[in-house]
């Protein structure tokens, strides 16, 4: 069965770093969207993004955050310049267009010292 | 602003018995309602979701109910097994493309 991927699994940085999070979203979805969940937390809308712009992002992604499709496989987001903060966990996920299902990586944990 | 939210926040049954858990939802053009089960470590996935044409959805042990007119969702798992105890969380979508609003999760532990 496709599956949402995503490295690395777990990012150490410190503050005031830039991280780039990778996914590979399924290959056939046309939308693909990143989400974080600050531990114990729900999970949290940050941006969306289809025909390599993005269609809505969230108060959270802010001017340090950006996304990228650079290569139509993969799907990347950059944080600028971390903060404390940013420390949660990454999710990527992937929808097409026959269902209104998104499907989600494993994440990654961002920690932030 | 949208939101979702989700009661209880634990949710502690005996092995067998069935477990419920409540949603309420506050923009009324939300059309999609998927429930997601988070195990440790892993994204969320998908275990079942109903549309807003319809009232009530089976899927063998889980079963979902939406009351639209009032904007509440609940999911129902019934015998509950071991293997039940995740986090669910419910959670609203306006199109197929949108982004997906999520409650704040119910931890479900199973007791044996």
């Amino acid at each position: 069965e496709p599956e949402v991927t995503q490295t690395p699994s777990h990012q150490v940085t410190q503050m005031g770093q830039e991280v780039i999070l990778r996914c590979v979203p399924i290959s056939n979805h046309l939308y693909f969207y990143w989400y974080r969940q600050i531990l114990g937390q729900k999970v949290e809308f940050l941006v969306s993004f289809y025909n390599n712009e993005i269609s809505e992002k969230s108060e959270i992604f802010d001017d340090q955050f950006s996304v990228e499709r650079p290569d139509g496989s993969n799907f990347t987001l950059k944080i600028r310049s971390t903060k404390l903060e940013d420390s949660a966990m990454y999710f990527c996920a992937s929808g097409g267009t026959l269902s209104y299902e998104q499907y989600f990586g494993p994440g990654t944990r961002l920690t932030v010292t | 602003g949208e939101n979702v939210e989700q009661h209880p926040s634990t949710l502690s049954v005996q092995e067998g018995d069935s477990a419920v858990i409540k949603c309420t939802y506050s923009d009324s053009a939300s059309n999609y309602f998927p429930w997601y089960k988070q195990e440790l470590g892993k994204g969320p996935q998908l275990i079942i979701d109903i549309r807003s044409n319809v009232g009530e959805k089976k899927d063998q042990r889980i079963a979902v109910t939406l009351n639209k007119t009032a904007k509440h969702f609940s999911l129902h798992i019934t015998e509950t097994q071991p293997e039940d105890s995740a986090v669910y969380f419910c959670a609203a979508q306006k199109n197929r493309d949108d982004k997906i609003i999520f409650g704040k999760g119910t931890r479900l532990h199973i007791l044996p």
